[in-house]
C-alpha cells in the first residue's frame, strides 16, 4: 500500500565505503526526486528525474550517482562516503512536473533513509 | 538566488491560534507549499497557493501575497499533535520540472 517506499531505512557505514539507497513509487507519477536533510533539518534537492530522464542536477559531488531504470524507480548510489554525507535522504515523487502548469504538483515523500558515516 | 525565511521556533498553547510566516526572494515563482514534518518522519503536504489570497482547509489556512513575497500558515484550535516542523517551499519554474526550494522550517511546540 505504501506510496513511496525507500530502503534501507537506516544505514551505518564506514568512511570510504560505497552504498546504495533504493526508491520505488506506486503512484504512477512521472517525476521522482532525491532530497537531502541535514542535521539542522534543512531539506535540499539533489536530483530529479522525469520519466527516466535527469532534469534537475543540483551542485552535488559526483560521488553521488542517481539511476532511474524506469519511471517508478529512482536509486541513489554514493561512492567513497565521507563524514559530511551523514544525513537523512528522502525520495519523493510528483505528478505534473512541467514548468508553467498550475496543478499543485505536490511532493509525496518516502519515509527517509538515515545514513550515518563513521 | 533563492532565499526563504521563516522563524526557527514557535511555542503556542493548546486550543489557541498560531501564525507561521514565510518570506521569500526567488528567481522565479510558480507556487508556494507548506509541509508538516513530525520528528523522524517524512514531510507531508498541507497546502498550496499559486494566486494571492487565503486557502482554507479545515483547521489550517494558508495565505499568499506574491507582490510582497510573503506567505503565512494559520493553525486554529491547536492540538498537541500539531507539534511538528512546518516547512515553507517555493516552486521554481526554472531549472526544469517541479523544483521545490525549502525554507529551514519552523519548529512549533504546542503546550498545555
Amino acid at each position: 500500500d505504501t506510496a513511496v517506499s525507500q530502503t534501507p531505512k537506516y544505514l551505518v557505514t564506514q568512511m570510504g565505503n560505497d552504498k546504495s539507497i533504493k526508491c520505488e513509487q506506486n503512484l504512477g507519477h512521472d517525476t521522482m526526486y532525491w532530497y537531502k536533510q541535514d542535521s539542522k533539518k534543512f531539506l535540499k534537492i539533489m536530483f530529479s528525474y522525469n520519466n527516466k530522464e535527469l532534469i534537475i542536477n543540483e551542485t552535488v559531488p559526483n560521488r553521488f550517482s542517481p539511476k532511474s531504470p524506469d519511471k517508478a524507480h529512482l536509486n541513489l548510489h554514493i561512492n567513497s562516503l565521507e563524514l559530511g554525507d551523514s544525513a537523512v535522504y528522502f525520495c519523493a515523487s510528483s505528478q505534473a512536473g512541467l514548468a508553467g502548469d498550475h496543478l499543485s504538483g505536490e511532493l509525496f515523500f518516502g519515509e527517509g533513509s538515515r545514513l550515518t558515516v563513521l | 538566488g533563492q532565499n526563504i525565511d521563516q522563524p526557527t521556533e514557535m511555542t503556542a498553547t493548546e486550543g489557541a491560534i498560531v501564525q507561521i510566516n514565510c518570506t521569500y526572494q526567488t528567481s522565479g515563482f510558480n507556487g508556494l507549499f507548506w509541509y508538516q514534518q513530525h520528528a523522524g518522519e517524512a514531510p507531508t503536504f498541507l497546502s498550496y497557493n499559486v494566486l494571492d489570497g487565503l486557502e482554507e482547509k479545515g483547521r489550517f489556512s494558508s495565505f499568499l501575497s506574491r507582490s510582497k513575497g510573503y506567505s503565512y500558515l494559520l493553525l486554529k484550535e491547536l492540538q498537541m499533535k500539531d507539534s511538528a516542523s512546518y516547512l515553507c517551499a517555493v516552486r521554481n519554474p526554472g531549472g526544469g520540472g517541479n523544483k521545490l526550494t525549502f525554507g529551514t522550517g519552523t519548529q512549533l511546540k504546542v503546550e498545555l
